[in-house]
């Protein structure tokens, strides 16, 4: 098993609609948590960035960690054809050091 | 530019041959970060650096990957000996000092035939 699971999908969904993307992980010394963004031939951007549990708003983008239950969340408000991308998570015990990702959840947001 | 940069963006490569694979941290970025994602997959850890120091370097998955930053700036990738499992991209991306963002570059995408 590994360290983070994802549902790669893929995902596809209408434009306007909520896209909700989630991640399981086994580590429990896992405090920092990410969600990248990558376009195809590109390198991952990132989208938003949590610290231990609770909630991160930031536009139509809202993260969620619930450590209790090892699970995160990135919500998506009124999709967009432009959000169409892989979409990655990625946590590490602390700072600075290495990103341990999961395998990514493709989406196609349709116009 | 102010992002991180990668050459080349596209290598192909006989099987056996040698590559060397180079990134440019953003300036002043301490952390640098290489990564292999295979297709399909998410990116996983190879090495890390600090300035000039290799601090870790247990996701390298051979002794034939090797890596180097002499002068705590550039970093260069070298797989001797290539083999076709090495096809991949490799992702280079750099922190701060606080290590909290780590940007990443464009990749490079590696053919080996």
């Amino acid at each position: 098993q590994k360290e983070v699971e994802q549902d790669p999908g893929p995902l596809s969904v209408p434009e306007g609609a909520i896209v909700s993307l989630n991640c399981t992980y086994s580590n429990s010394a896992f405090q920092y948590f990410m969600w990248y963004r990558q376009y195809s031939r590109k390198g991952p951007e990132l989208l938003m960035y949590t610290y231990s549990s609770g909630n991160k708003e930031d536009g139509r983008f809202t993260a969620q960690v619930d450590k209790s239950s090892k699970y995160i969340s990135l919500f998506i408000r009124d999709s967009q054809p432009s959000d169409s991308a892989t979409y990655l998570c990625a946590m590490r015990e602390q700072a600075g050091t290495a990103l341990i990702f999961g395998k990514g959840t493709t989406l196609s947001v349709s116009s | 530019g102010a992002g991180v940069s990668q050459s080349p963006r596209y290598k192909v490569a006989k099987r056996g041959q040698d590559v060397a694979l180079r990134c440019d941290p953003i300036s002043g970025h301490v952390s640098l970060f290489w990564y292999q994602q295979a297709l399909g997959q998410g990116p996983e850890f190879l090495t890390y650096f600090q300035n000039e120091a290799q601090l870790d370097k247990s996701g390298l998955p051979s002794d034939r990957f090797f890596a180097e930053r002499p002068e705590g700036s550039v970093s260069t990738l070298k797989i001797q000996r290539t083999q076709q499992e090495d096809s991949a991209v490799y992702l280079c991306a750099s922190s701060g000092e606080d290590g909290n963002e780590q940007f990443f570059g464009p990749g490079t995408r590696l053919t080996v035939l």
